[in-house]
């Protein structure tokens, strides 16, 4: 069965501090990555990562896949209260062009 | 351009009731998916359907749900007869509208119902 590992579970973090947060799978043929914040609504898109090694970046964030080991990591840069949420991360593989697997996410605190 | 739609945002049933969630896709996406979370859990694909088809509910327990996509109206996910395990977050997401997804294709999603079985 696929699966998706995301660490840490939680993280409480100050107002403008770095933050990297870390996602790993194990799934058969493998497609793409993509990356969400979940606040009190919808899941909203971040990045989709199809090829390792390269980078996207949005504003303080950015987000890198490594194929060969199996992982994928988001950074942020000075955080922001705002930036309070769940961080969940999914891929897409299998015989599919849309069924995803989920991690649990990773709870993310910026406190002021 | 609005976004996924989903309502009831909450919804509280007693066991045994039957629970209706809808979904209204974005403007131009026809392909529809459906996802659980429960408690403590990532989501869980249920369902994906295209209109007036179920393409793939492979996620989908084998009794008392069931999904539609009609040609007018939004998205339905059923569940008859709830159960106290039945209580979770749904979410709806949409894809844009080629005949088949693609792998490139982002699945953008709504802000869930949260459903309650007392």
């Amino acid at each position: 069965e696929d699966k998706v590992v995301q660490s840490p579970l939680s993280l409480v973090v100050h107002e403008g501090d770095t933050v990297t947060l870390n996602c790993s799978y194990e799934v058969t043929n493998f497609r793409s990555l993509l990356w969400y914040k979940q606040e009190k609504k919808a899941p909203t898109f971040l990045f989709m990562l199809t090829s390792s090694g390269i980078e996207k970046k949005s504003g303080r964030l950015s987000s890198i896949l490594d194929k060969k080991e199996l992982s994928s990591i988001l950074n942020i840069t000075a955080t922001q209260t705002g930036d309070s949420a769940i961080y969940l991360c999914a891929v897409l593989s299998g015989g599919s062009n849309y069924k995803l697997t989920f991690g649990k996410g990773t709870l993310l605190t910026v406190n002021p | 351009n609005a976004g996924v739609m989903q309502n009831p945002r909450h919804l509280v049933r007693r066991r045994g009731q039957e629970a209706r969630l809808r979904c209204s896709p974005m403007k131009g996406h026809s392909h529809v998916y459906w996802y659980r979370q429960l408690p403590e859990e990532g989501l869980k694909f249920m369902v994906y359907l295209q209109k007036e088809n179920i393409i793939d509910e492979s996620g989908m327990p084998k009794e008392r749900f069931s999904a539609e996509f009609p040609k007018e109206g939004p998205s339905i996910l059923r569940i008859q007869q709830v159960v106290r395990g039945d209580s979770a977050a749904y979410f709806c997401a949409s894809s844009p509208g080629h005949r088949s997804p693609r792998p490139t294709d982002t699945q953008y999603f709504g802000p869930g119902t949260r459903l309650t079985v007392l």
